[in-house]
């Protein structure tokens, strides 16, 4: 079974600084790991994913994760938050299921930005 | 391009009552998933349908129906709705399984049951 533990229900960062999110994974099979993100009364879009390749991963608004297969983790971060990143983030893995893959997603983070 | 479009947007319901929610899209993907989202719970997925005519349970598929007749259409239905589902619902539909392809999240309903 597939399953992720995101640290910090709630983040809070000043604009301009680093931001850092945490997510784990847990996984019997190689895992292929995303970021989503939403945002107030939206649906979840995706910020980027890792499948296979290189570990350092980009993604859109100047996100990044890395998948760290030793420590099992895929930590979301942006070098210089912006008032527009508040919102909130979910980490998910993948797990097959009968005739498709299916996401098991974290339980979120919600990001804060002061100004 | 509307992409996937959720209605209704809010509902509330009483006890015991049904109702059916809405998802259609128009991108001709042949995935589609329906997941409830509950406050610091993440998102559980209930049912999904890889093509017209199959579907599957998901995660927490209890008190739920689908049904894909067409590929536009993924419908969820509420029979005898309890309090238990009250909670936001998302319809969300990919070109292929969730590992290659991105999913693609409709804005949402959120239900209400009193």
């Amino acid at each position: 079974a597939q399953s992720v533990t995101q640290l910090g229900s709630h983040v809070s960062v000043s604009e301009g600084a680093l931001v850092l999110l945490r997510c784990n994974y847990s996984s019997s099979v190689p895992p292929y790991l995303f970021w989503y993100v939403q945002y107030p009364n939206q649906g979840l879009q995706l910020l980027l994913k890792y499948t296979t390749g290189a570990t350092l991963v980009k993604g859109i608004n100047g996100f990044e994760a890395e998948f760290k297969k030793s420590e099992t983790s895929f930590h979301l971060t942006k070098p210089s938050a912006h008032m527009s990143d508040a919102a909130e983030y979910f980490c998910a893995v993948s797990a097959a299921g009968a005739g498709s893959y299916q996401l098991t997603f974290g339980k979120g983070t919600k990001l804060s930005v002061i100004p | 391009n509307a992409g996937v479009t959720q209605t209704p947007k809010f509902r509330i319901l009483k006890i015991g009552q049904s109702m059916t929610l809405q998802c259609t899209q128009d991108m001709n993907h042949n995935y589609m998933y329906w997941y409830r989202q509950d406050p610091g719970m993440g998102l559980k997925l209930i049912y999904y349908s890889v093509g017209a005519g199959i579907t599957d349970k998901g995660e927490v598929p209890n008190g739920y129906n689908v049904s894909r007749s067409t590929t536009e259409d993924f419908p969820l239905r509420l029979e005898l709705a309890a309090p238990s589902q009250t909670s936001v619902y998302f319809c969300a539909s990919s070109y292929g399984g969730q590992i290659n392809t991105e999913a693609f999240f409709g804005q949402g309903t959120r239900l209400t049951v009193v």
